[in-house]
């Protein structure tokens, strides 16, 4: 079983609808959990940090954690073709900077 | 600007010429990972480093060496570089205690 999995995709939604991207992870004792967002050959980029149980919302993005489900997942309201990306799951294992990650979820989004 | 200034972006070598991907941080960041990403495998670390001289194994260390003479650089050797080790390059920094890394702009490597 991989340490953080995630559907590769490819997800393919229309403009304006919700992305929803699911993650697990399969270290219970996981403490800090991310989304990445990258693009075509660049690197990943940041956008989502989550520690606690519950929602975490910035913008257009929500994060949801569930640590007894040992789920992570990330919604994409309103959804915009420069969106289209692959989004990358991280979760850090031991609170030491460690970060495992996710083979990532394509995502594209249609006009 | 705060970043992770990777070199070079694009390299073509062939088998067992010796390299060096050069890694640096303008962020004063104690922690500094080197990453391999491959299709379908995803973001594999290589080695990590919580600090000047303190250097550890990831995942998949073999045929890499690295090391962390002062703080803001960490390079990546490849002693004899073999097409196995064709991948994306990155690497990423992060201070102690915030866990979001900041990623280099990669580095492309083929052997052949």
């Amino acid at each position: 079983q991989k340490e953080v999995e995630q559907n590769s995709g490819p997800l393919s939604v229309p403009e304006g609808a919700i992305a929803s991207l699911n993650c697990t992870y399969s270290d219970r004792g996981s403490q800090s959990f991310f989304w990445y967002r990258q693009y075509s050959g660049k690197s990943p980029e940041l956008i989502m940090s989550i520690y606690s149980n519950g929602d975490k919302e910035d913008g257009r993005f929500t994060a949801q954690l569930n640590k007894a489900s040992q789920y992570v997942s990330l919604l994409i309201r309103d959804s915009q073709p420069s969106d289209s990306a692959t989004y990358l799951c991280a979760v850090n294992k031991d609170n030491n900077n460690d970060m495992r990650f996710g083979a990532g979820t394509r995502l594209t989004v249609k006009p | 600007e705060a970043q992770v200034t990777q070199n070079p972006r694009y390299l073509i070598t062939v088998t067992g010429k010796k390299l060096t991907v050069t890694c640096s941080q303008n962020m004063n960041h104690e922690y500094m990972s080197w990453y391999r990403q491959d299709p379908g495998l995803g973001l594999r670390q290589i080695y990590y480093s919580m600090n000047v001289e303190v250097t550890d194994k990831g995942d998949v260390p073999e045929g890499y060496k690295v090391s962390r003479k002062e703080k803001r650089n960490f390079p990546l050797i490849l002693e004899s570089p073999s097409p196995n080790q064709t991948s994306l390059y990155f690497c990423a920094s992060s201070s102690w205690g915030e866990y979001g890394y900041t990623f280099g702009s990669g580095t492309r490597l083929t052997v052949v």
